[in-house]
């Protein structure tokens, strides 16, 4: 099993431009989730999906957009980069939302 | 608001020394509780979770936490710290039925030969 894996590692977005986070999971997890994390804020939930078809909102949800289209992938669509989405992204599924939570190795993004 | 708090930022350590570090929640329900582990550069890791039953609970690495239920708190503790757990620690929390973790701000910790 590859687990939970993101493309790019690394990416740097000029203002205004978009792009997809890609994330794939190998292990036919219902719940998969986006965070963010920034220096003392800890991981913010930015929009999670409890299944194909269904997402929902997190806690910082503006200028992102999600879709789960099948159990496996849970891309993340930045519309309109900003200085302000510059920060390391993670990715995580679990079979359950009480279960174990496994995450990517993330996705470092900078907006220039 | 319901949060968590992890109230050291930073925790230096010597090695072979104890640790403990700190979390606490303002949930009123049951909560489930976790702790992950971050190397630097790293995805996260779960150490150790709580759902239910004994509030003692052991996890990887020889890490140990307990759930207080009357000071609403989830201490992480090891007995002998190794230089090879110098790492940002995440409490983390999600309400019986919720449907979002939530995560403390961590806390990194050093450890000092």
């Amino acid at each position: 099993n590859a687990g939970v894996t993101q493309t790019p590692k690394f990416q740097v977005l000029k203002t205004g431009q978009s792009m997809t986070l890609q994330c794939a999971q190998d292990m036919n997890h219902e719940y998969m989730s986006w965070y963010r994390q920034d220096p003392g804020m800890g991981l913010r939930l930015i929009h999670y999906s409890v299944g194909a078809g269904i997402t929902d909102q997190g806690e910082v949800p503006n200028g992102y957009n999600v879709s789960r289209s099948t159990t496996e992938d849970f891309p993340l669509r930045l519309l309109s980069a900003a200085p302000s989405q510059t920060s390391v992204y993670f990715c995580a599924s679990s079979y359950l939302l009480g279960d174990t939570q496994y995450f990517g190795p993330g996705t470092r993004l900078t907006v220039l | 608001a319901q949060s968590v708090t992890q109230p050291d930022i930073h925790i230096t350590v010597s090695e072979g020394a104890s640790l403990e570090l700190r979390c606490n929640y303002s949930y009123g329900a049951t909560p489930y509780l976790f702790w992950y582990v971050q190397s630097p550069g790293q995805g996260l890791q779960l150490l150790l979770k709580y759902f239910s039953g004994d509030t003692l609970v052991q996890g990887i690495k020889g890490f140990e936490a307990e759930f207080k239920r009357s000071q609403s708190s989830f201490n992480l503790r090891k007995p002998s710290v190794h230089w090879s757990d110098a790492a940002e620690y995440f409490c983390a929390v999600v309400l019986e039925y919720g449907n979002k973790l939530v995560f403390g701000a961590g806390t990194i910790l050093r450890v000092k030969s």
